[in-house]
């Protein structure tokens, strides 16, 4: 079946270690977005690309960066965790901006 | 700016109740999508529907009903016969078009239906 996928499904790293989660798809769609959602809250977007155009949000801070190999894969790193950057990270694909998205089952980070 | 208003945050039922989730949006925009999604205690995203600021017309899909009001500026979600199986965090999300489109979502609402 088409669709997105994330690993790991929980990702436990250390204050201050870089870690990388992954987001794979097989619908082929034009854009690949990040989500962070914390505890209780609605997702907020981190960045998206549309084909290689990468798209920062404002907010993001600078230690969330991100990667796009290819159509099928996008990666997002951070730098250098905290503990606030505990949360779930969604990735989600669309065949354009103003399509549905189909979402991942997340990653959930853990920050210890 | 774009803003999604879930003013429910918790909802509980029994089972075989009717339920209506509530939406209300702000935009300046003509052109605007509304959706919903269902995010069950596995985490991932259910989409569940999407709807254009050109058809006001409401949905019914199964047991679910989508009723879109522009006058009101609400786009009302209601489960009919509510079943165990549909409790999970359900939001409902905006979108417009254009270079900077991107989806912008309400707090959610959590349903819990009972046995």
């Amino acid at each position: 079946d088409a669709m997105v996928i994330q690993n790991p499904r929980y990702q436990v790293t250390q204050f201050g270690k870089p870690v990388t989660l992954s987001c794979s798809q097989t619908l082929n769609h034009n854009v690949m977005y990040w989500y962070q959602q914390k505890s209780s809250q609605a997702p907020k977007l981190l960045f998206h690309y549309y084909d290689k155009d990468f798209n920062n949000e404002a907010d993001t801070p600078d230690n969330f960066q991100s990667r796009r190999p290819n159509t099928s894969f996008c990666f997002l790193d951070i730098r250098s965790p905290g503990l606030g950057d505990a949360a779930m990270y969604l990735c989600a694909t669309s065949r354009g901006r103003t399509s549905g998205y189909t979402f991942g089952s997340g990653t959930r980070l853990t920050v210890v | 700016a774009q803003k999604v208003t879930q003013a429910q945050t918790e909802i509980s039922v029994v089972e075989k109740e009717d339920v209506t989730l509530d939406c209300v949006y702000e935009t300046r925009d003509t052109t605007y999508y509304l959706f919903w999604y269902k995010q069950p205690p596995s985490g991932e995203l259910v989409f569940l529907i999407r709807r254009n600021s050109f058809d006001e017309q409401n949905e019914i899909s199964g047991r679910y009903s989508w009723n879109f009001q522009k006058s009101t500026s609400s786009f009302n979600f209601t489960i009919t016969a509510s079943q165990v199986v549909d409790s999970a965090v359900y939001f409902c999300a905006l979108m417009t078009p254009g270079a900077n489109s991107k989806l912008t979502f309400g707090k959610g609402i959590t349903l819990s239906v009972r046995p």
